[in-house]
């Protein structure tokens, strides 16, 4: 089935920092991908759609310039906090659309296992 | 924004008994989807049932939608100690049949008691 890697799974940094996060989808291209945020017992909050080549669309509300994403190919698109503060530790998913052969949305989304973002 | 609310927000029973957990909506959509999520983890994508389609199974997942009411809910047949996790519905409110983002709802923090 289609696989979608996230790396890393967990990082540690320093207040003022940046830290990139990858997301890969291993067996399939995605046009578009997705960033999400979750915050311990709640649910994901959708950050911004990643699209393959061109500018990613960012949610209200969240800050284009802090969270950077760069979608260079089908395969690869990342994120990037910058100048991290600790209110930025969170749990940061991302997921990919894998369309059938008829390119209709039978199979979801695929996620990866997210990253734990720990901002000190 | 979240699309929608889920109920119960927790739901705690026997190893053995049915779950059902259920989904409000607020948009038309073009699809809904379950996903669960074990603590920690990246999130499973379960199943797919798209707006003109009324009930779905697959194993011990049986699905219903009702568009009139926008709801839908996610019925676990004998539940497993493994089926312990957060499930979340998802929305996708797409005007057109190619799909774009999904909204998640609140999620559902479900437990078995072995």
């Amino acid at each position: 089935g289609a696989v979608v890697s996230q790396h890393p799974s967990w990082v540690i940094c320093k207040s003022g920092t940046s830290v990139k996060i990858e997301c890969r989808s291993l067996d399939f291209q995605a046009t578009t991908m997705f960033w999400y945020r979750q915050f311990p017992k709640q649910s994901l909050m959708l950050m911004a759609t990643s699209n393959e080549g061109s500018k990613a669309t960012y949610e209200q509300g969240v800050e284009k310039d802090k969270f950077l994403i760069n979608h260079a190919s089908l395969t690869l698109s990342t994120l990037t906090v910058t100048s991290a503060h600790p209110e930025d530790s969170s749990f940061y998913i991302c997921s990919a659309l894998n369309r059938g052969k008829d390119r209709e949305l039978n199979y979801g989304y695929t996620f990866g296992s997210g990253t734990r973002l720990t901002v000190v | 924004s979240q699309q929608g609310e889920e109920d119960p927000q927790a739901l705690s029973i026997q190893e053995g008994e049915n779950a059902t957990m259920n989904c409000s909506y607020k948009t038309s959509i073009n699809n809904l989807q379950w996903y669960r999520q074990n603590s920690g983890r990246g999130l499973v994508h379960l199943i797919l049932i798209r707006s003109n389609e009324r009930e779905k199974h697959s194993g011990r997942l049986r699905v219903t939608l009702d568009t009139s009411k926008k709801s839908s809910s996610l019925l676990i047949t004998a539940s497993r100690a493994a089926d312990t996790a957060s499930y979340f519905c998802a929305t996708d409110p797409s005007k057109y049949s190619s799909a774009s983002k999904i909204i998640f709802g609140s999620g559902t923090r479900l437990s078995i008691r072995p």
